[in-house]
């Protein structure tokens, strides 16, 4: 099984409908992210958390809302969807018990389209 | 603000053959670490290869190098005996000590030729 876990993987919705997505990991890992690729701009970072207690924005937060429900849940809100939002959307993990805190694991994505 | 630019945004190799992918950053600070991931059609994001900004010596994976020139601000990615299943995009990741986030450069998708 996945370590980081996406769902759902591909989704299609309209202008102004609300969307959840989704991110479960069994790594045992505190901090966790989200982030957006889009073409040519490499992945932007969303918003992240160092642990349970702890949600920061990244550098594109604007229209989006997360909630850490608990140490491997951590889920990404587009309030009302627009279809600027349109992209790949991955979740990430990283330890920080380690000396490997630095090194950030991706679930598989999911693809948003907005329309 | 941390900056990571990767200047190629497509790259060709024939199989067998060795290719480097470039990559330069800008920071002020002293202590973070630099990677390379790969995404392949997959769309999975995988890490090649990490390397830390303290340590002189160039981190290798197998096949996989990079070449770290600390005053230059440069981490370019060496991929020797390049074979189909390196065909992918390839991601420059930069990793701040201070506030233990990624920035990331633009990608640069690499072609091999059999």
């Amino acid at each position: 099984d996945a370590d980081v876990t996406q769902t759902p993987r591909n989704r299609i919705t309209k202008t102004g409908k609300r969307i959840m997505l989704e991110c479960s990991q069994t790594k045992g890992h505190d901090r966790m992210y989200w982030y957006r690729q889009d073409p040519g701009l490499g992945l932007r970072l969303i918003y992240y958390s160092f642990d349970v207690k702890d949600i920061n924005k990244g550098e594109i937060s604007d229209g989006y809302s997360v909630s850490r429900q608990a140490q491997a849940k951590f889920s990404l809100s587009l309030e009302s969807a627009i279809p600027n939002q349109t992209a790949l959307y991955f979740c990430a993990t990283s330890d920080d018990q380690t000396d490997r805190w630095d090194t950030q694991y991706f679930g598989p994505g999911t693809r948003l389209t907005v329309l | 603000a941390q900056t990571v630019t990767q200047s190629q945004p497509e790259m060709s190799v024939q199989e067998a053959e060795t290719v480097t992918l470039s990559c330069t950053y800008d920071t002020s600070e002293s202590d973070y670490y630099l990677f390379w991931y790969k995404q392949p059609p997959s769309r999975q994001m995988i890490l090649v290869i990490r390397q830390e900004a303290y340590k002189q010596q160039n981190a290798t994976e197998n096949r996989f190098s990079v070449n770290f020139q600390k005053a230059a601000k440069s981490f370019s990615l060496k991929i020797s005996d390049s074979q189909l299943g390196d065909a992918a995009m390839y991601f420059c990741a930069y990793g701040s000590s201070n506030t233990g986030k990624l920035i990331f450069g633009q990608g640069t998708t690499l072609q091999v030729k059999p």
